[in-house]
């Protein structure tokens, strides 16, 4: 099946810092999302982006499908961006069947 | 709107007992999902229906692992007999269409096994 390596693995921040968090996967896709889960276990889907750039807010995101990685950037981080962020993609032959990446837990501190 | 909604949010249970859980999806969702994720990993899909209907089920252990979603709105994910790497949180997310819609989550029900 596909393969999604996500790095850092771990990211700490002092607020206000930016940071880039970065997706990688092994086949062609047709849709890729980034997720973050809060510290209480809530996943928030946070961008449905399957090429190009969007941008909502401090964070937005870039994939580049040719070359198969994507980008998540945040910028100005709060204490409320910790947690882990996921990017998902779909797995070869089903379009809608995501596999989930290794995660980046973020933690941002005062 | 309202959120994708599951119960109970926290279980505890001896391995060899039975548990189940509920999940009912955002009105107007076609699809849902659930997820096992264990601690420290990504979540790993088990099912997804579309309607009442199974589209991937290759991923569900299904000697002990079983669901449905018979009028094609909430679903019930059940496990029987349990153990002990059984252990995770169960998430149920749903979307208004197969493949190329956003999923959106629900806050999971957390299983313990002893």
């Amino acid at each position: 099946g596909i393969q999604v390596e996500q790095s850092p693995p771990d990211l700490i921040l002092q607020e206000g810092a930016n940071s880039t968090l970065r997706c990688n996967f092994s086949d062609s896709v047709n849709n890729l999302q980034w997720f973050h889960q809060n510290p209480w276990g809530q996943l928030i889907n946070l961008f449905y982006i399957p090429s190009g750039t969007k941008q909502n807010g401090r964070l937005s995101a870039t994939t580049v499908a040719t070359e198969r990685y994507s980008l998540l950037y945040i910028s100005s981080s709060q204490t409320t961006d910790s947690g882990v962020y996921f990017c998902a993609v779909p797995g070869t032959g089903t379009a809608s069947k995501l596999t989930f990446g290794t995660g980046t837990r973020l933690q941002v501190t005062l | 709107e309202a959120g994708v909604a599951q119960s109970p949010r926290y279980k505890i249970i001896e391995k060899r007992q039975s548990v189940a859980f509920w999940c009912n999806p955002i009105s107007g969702h076609a699809t849902l999902y659930w997820y096992q994720q264990i601690l420290g990993q990504g979540p790993k899909l088990l099912i997804q229906f579309q309607n009442n209907g199974v589209v991937d089920d290759s991923q569900l252990p299904k000697d002990r692992f079983s669901a449905e979603r018979l009028k094609g709105v909430d679903s019930t994910l059940k496990i029987q007999p349990a153990k002990l790497e059984d252990s995770a949180v169960y998430l149920c997310a749903s979307s208004r269409i197969s493949g190329a819609n956003v999923l959106t989550f629900g806050a999971g029900s957390r299983l313990t096994v002893l």
